[in-house]
């Protein structure tokens, strides 16, 4: 079953509105996760990492007051887009390590649509 | 940047085998390499890993060169449902890891 939920799926708003997206992990705690965008036909790019309890390390060239990330949870980390614009329409998926076998292993979630007009 | 080099895309037919190769000639004694997959406007789905030695699962084999330079994923028997793009992540045994995803191979699978 599915190990890391996201929500929205998909969210259409108008131009400079804020839009959170959530991501949960279901049925284990996450003290890490991770927020990707990814833009048509082009690979994920990773935005940044969320820590349960403490600020989020932004990967160069994120806009760390743009994109608010809240991690106040082991099973909730939120993606808040302020005041979106056209350019900020992408696919947003987060995921989270989880201990498996004796290995760490990356789960995703299924992805936020986001168009924003 | 990535770790990994992998073809932008392949063509298979149908009941064929799909072979997607990945580069990773940086990989550390520590690392092992893992398979993603990705159908189209989805969250990537983990296929396989392996350290050393090959692997198979229900999914698909793992077939590592014993310099563990580079491996290849094999879908024994690809269908219209395997079109998807495939990731070659390397990463530490232990601790959480970020990814950085590289290009990826674009796989279609024709009827």
């Amino acid at each position: 079953g599915a190990v890391v939920s996201q929500h929205p799926s998909r969210v259409i708003c108008k131009s400079g509105t804020s839009v959170k997206i959530e991501c949960r992990s279901l049925d284990f705690q996450a003290t890490t996760m991770f927020w990707y965008r990814q833009f048509p036909k082009k690979s994920l790019m990773l935005m940044a990492t969320s820590n349960e309890g403490s600020k989020a390390t932004y990967e160069q060239g994120v806009e760390k007051d743009k994109f608010l990330i809240n991690h106040a949870s082991l099973t909730l980390s939120t993606l808040t887009v302020t005041s979106a614009h056209p350019e900020d329409s992408s696919f947003y998926i987060c995921s989270t390590d989880r201990r498996r076998e004796g290995l760490n292993e990356q789960f995703f979630g299924p992805g936020t649509r986001l168009t924003v007009l | 940047d990535a770790k990994t080099t992998q073809p932008p895309s392949m063509d298979c037919a149908e009941g064929r085998a799909a072979n997607l190769p990945c580069n990773h000639s940086t990989i550390s004694g520590n690392e092992y390499v893992y398979w993603y997959r990705q159908i189209h406007s989805q969250g990537p789905q983990y296929i396989i890993h392996g350290l050393k030695n090959n692997e198979t699962n229900e999914m698909a084999s793992l077939i590592i060169t014993e310099d563990r330079k580079s491996s290849t994923l094999i879908l024994p028997h690809a269908t219209l449902r395997d079109t998807a793009v495939y990731y070659c992540i390397v990463r530490p045994t232990s601790g959480t890891y970020k990814y950085i995803f590289g290009t990826g191979t674009r796989l279609k699978v024709l009827a």
